[in-house]
């Protein structure tokens, strides 16, 4: 099936940096979604892109569809600390119509 | 409020009981889905289903059934649970797959172990 390469796998980041994580896949897509997971709670999507070159923004976050439509970006501005989490790219695939998703990049916060 | 609820959120039982997860969405979502989350594997997809009586298997169906006898629900059974279905579960729907809306909504999450 659909493979979905997500990275990095984990960032320790402090107050106020800025992250970036990205995602690419072994076949062109034309949806990449963004989810994040907090610790005991199901995935919560974040910004979903429909055309490639789109850049969509959810406050301080911003992904983008890659122009290759093989990968996507995602940046979070200005970290706090309710960002600690685990984030998910998902992609068409698996199962007729459904998602596949990255194994996550866990992002933790340092004080 | 637009939500996926399951039911139980944790559960513990033994080799062999038959079990039942509960999902139900409000949303008049078509398109309803089981995932299983593993360390180091990520959401895998169990089952899905398009519509009421239409249901189809995932990447990892082997021990699982699920039945969609209305819109809203959908629940997962177990017939024989083995310790290898120890995970994190949740049910995720959407609007209308077929309608190219891949904006799927998840529950909160079932953790099931099975001693």
């Amino acid at each position: 099936g659909q493979q979905l390469n997500q990275s990095p796998q984990s960032m320790f980041i402090q107050e106020g940096e800025d992250v970036s994580m990205n995602c690419t896949s072994s076949s062109i897509f034309n949806t990449w979604l963004w989810y994040k997971q907090d610790p005991g709670e199901g995935p919560v999507l974040l910004i979903a892109l429909y055309k490639a070159g789109e850049l969509t923004s959810n406050g301080r976050l911003t992904a983008q569809f890659g122009i290759t439509r093989k990968d996507s970006f995602l940046n979070i501005s200005a970290s706090i600390p309710s960002d600690v989490g685990i984030y998910f790219c998902a992609g068409p695939g698996g199962g007729a119509d459904g998602l596949t998703f990255g194994k996550g990049t866990h992002l933790i916060i340092q004080p | 409020e637009a939500q996926v609820t399951q039911n139980p959120r944790y559960l513990i039982t033994v080799t062999g009981k038959k079990l039942t997860v509960t999902c139900s969405q409000n949303m008049n979502h078509e398109y309803m889905s089981w995932y299983r989350q593993d360390p180091g594997l990520g959401l895998r997809q169990i089952y899905y289903s398009m519509n009421v009586e239409v249901t189809d298997k995932g990447d990892v169906p082997e021990g699982y059934k699920v039945s969609r006898k209305e819109k809203r629900n959908f629940p997962l059974i177990l017939e024989s649970p083995s310790p290898n279905q120890t995970s994190l579960y949740f049910c995720a729907s959407s609007i209308s797959i077929a309608g190219a809306s891949y904006e799927q909504y998840f529950g909160p999450g079932t953790r099931l172990t099975v001693t």
